[in-house]
């Protein structure tokens, strides 16, 4: 049974660009959240969602982030006009049901 | 508002001895309690985890105690062995609303042989 997959591992984008990361649960998860971890800190959320529903996106920056996670396909994270700060690794976690959730490998992002 | 804090941001133990893992939380409504590993550029990995009904949970050489009145847990990892040399991360959910994880800040374990 695979885990959780995310894709790129390693993103490198120059200041003003998108980043889109990908997630995909595991096999029969319906459920997916994003986390975001800085340097030297633990992983802040950022946003659940459900298959075609934003369940919490209390953890979101207000401005150039969104997430979706359609009826087919991945989990999108994506960014927009990135700038130096947003550089950290973004982790999807799935579950089931409450409370376990099972996180991939992370996405570290760079920008340049 | 840092809702769940692990003080040590580092702890060295013997190989073969107990290693003990500290974490504080302040939210009162957090019903599940959660542990994770995590090595350098990997996901965390699930560990244990403890209901707020429940004082002890065990499996294998991990176990979780959680205090209540106290709003403090901890893990022991007992006998510690090389392989558990990781930052290790105390996660806590309120099954109302989000069911989000609140983490804290991590501490890294390093085992000695």
């Amino acid at each position: 049974n695979a885990g959780v997959m995310q894709n790129p591992r390693h993103l490198v984008r120059r200041r003003g660009q998108e980043a889109r990361l990908r997630c995909s649960p595991m096999k029969g998860h319906s459920h997916v959240y994003w986390y975001r971890q800085l340097p030297e800190e633990g992983l802040k959320f950022m946003v659940y969602l459900q298959k075609e529903n934003i369940i919490d996106e209390s953890g979101m920056p207000k401005e150039r982030f969104s997430a979706e996670f359609p009826k087919e396909g991945p989990s999108i994270l994506r960014i927009q006009q990135v700038v130096r700060g947003d550089s950290a690794a973004y982790f999807c976690a799935s579950s089931t049901s409450f409370p376990t959730q099972y996180f991939g490998p992370g996405t570290r992002l760079t920008v340049l | 508002d840092q809702q769940v804090k692990q003080n040590s941001p580092s702890l060295s133990v013997q190989e073969g001895r107990i290693s003990i893992l500290n974490c504080d939380y302040t939210n009162s409504m957090f019903d599940y309690f959660l542990w994770y590993k995590k090595y350098p550029a990997e996901g965390p990995t699930f560990l244990i985890s403890i209901s707020s009904i429940k004082d002890k949970n065990e499996d294998g050489r991990f176990t979780v105690f959680l205090n209540k009145s106290a709003k403090h847990l901890s893990l022991h990892i007992v006998p510690s062995q090389p392989g558990d040399s990781a930052v290790y991360f105390c996660a806590a959910s309120a099954d109302q609303g989000a069911q989000k994880l609140v983490f804290g800040q991590g501490t890294r374990l390093t085992i000695n042989p």
